[in-house]
């Protein structure tokens, strides 16, 4: 059962635009919504976190949106540059257990 | 620190063969993952220990698949007899307590590549 849903799975978007990736949760347990960053070679990298007390977050360009009554959260990446060129993990937990349950991914190209 | 350390960073070999990967956690760090990643099915926990002891082993896909933990700073991971479709990225990546103020950020390894011929 996938407890993470994300969208879409590639992405294109030109430079200076906003990339948007979209998750969805069904256990309504989780607490804690991470997303990683992963470049090609390397294993994936905590980018920016939320907790659902909290409706947005951000981190520089990096914003998360968070609605708890749809269980769905979003990553934007404003002003999206060619270095963002990455595959991007939402993720979910709840306090207490170490498992994190991980989406798809999204394969995201920022074009010149 | 020089983060997660895992070995081999490639490896091909036959079917049938006998695999074993190798992990590094970061030091301090009390819990230890296992992920295998495909283009098919993204990110897939295999195994997680905590203070060395396995938490759960839910992820492993068949008997072929076995982990261990020995002590706080390695962990293997074996595949025995060896298939095509085990073919993946296997990572590994280690935690710190809650006390570590950053709840269930995980750090990974740089992953090992193995391809079965």
């Amino acid at each position: 059962q996938q407890q993470v849903k994300q969208s879409p799975q590639s992405l294109i978007v030109q430079k200076g635009g906003i990339s948007i990736i979209n998750c969805a949760y069904e256990n309504t347990a989780f607490d804690y919504f991470p997303w990683y960053q992963q470049f090609p070679g390397k294993g994936p990298a905590l980018l920016i976190a939320i907790r659902p007390d909290v409706s947005e977050k951000k981190e520089g360009r990096f914003t998360i949106s968070f609605n708890k009554s749809a269980k769905q959260f979003s990553l934007h990446i404003m002003d999206s540059q060619p270095g963002d060129s990455a595959t991007y993990f939402c993720a979910a937990s709840w306090r207490g257990y170490q498992k994190v349950t991980f989406g798809i991914g999204t394969k995201l190209q920022v074009i010149p | 620190d020089a983060g997660v350390i895992q070995s081999p960073r490639h490896e091909v070999t036959e079917m049938g063969q006998e695999v074993t990967l190798r992990c590094k956690p970061i030091s301090g760090h009390n819990s230890l993952f296992w992920y295998r990643q495909t283009m098919m099915r993204g990110l897939e926990l295999l195994i997680y220990f905590n203070n060395n002891v396995p938490i759960d082993d839910s992820g492993m896909p068949e008997d072929r698949f076995s982990a261990k933990m020995p002590n706080a700073s390695f962990s293997t991971l074996k595949i025995q007899p060896s298939e095509p479709r085990d073919s993946a990225v296997y990572f590994c990546a280690s935690r710190a307590d809650h006390s570590s103020g950053k709840q269930n950020e995980q750090f990974f390894g740089p992953g090992t590549r193995l391809t079965v011929l």
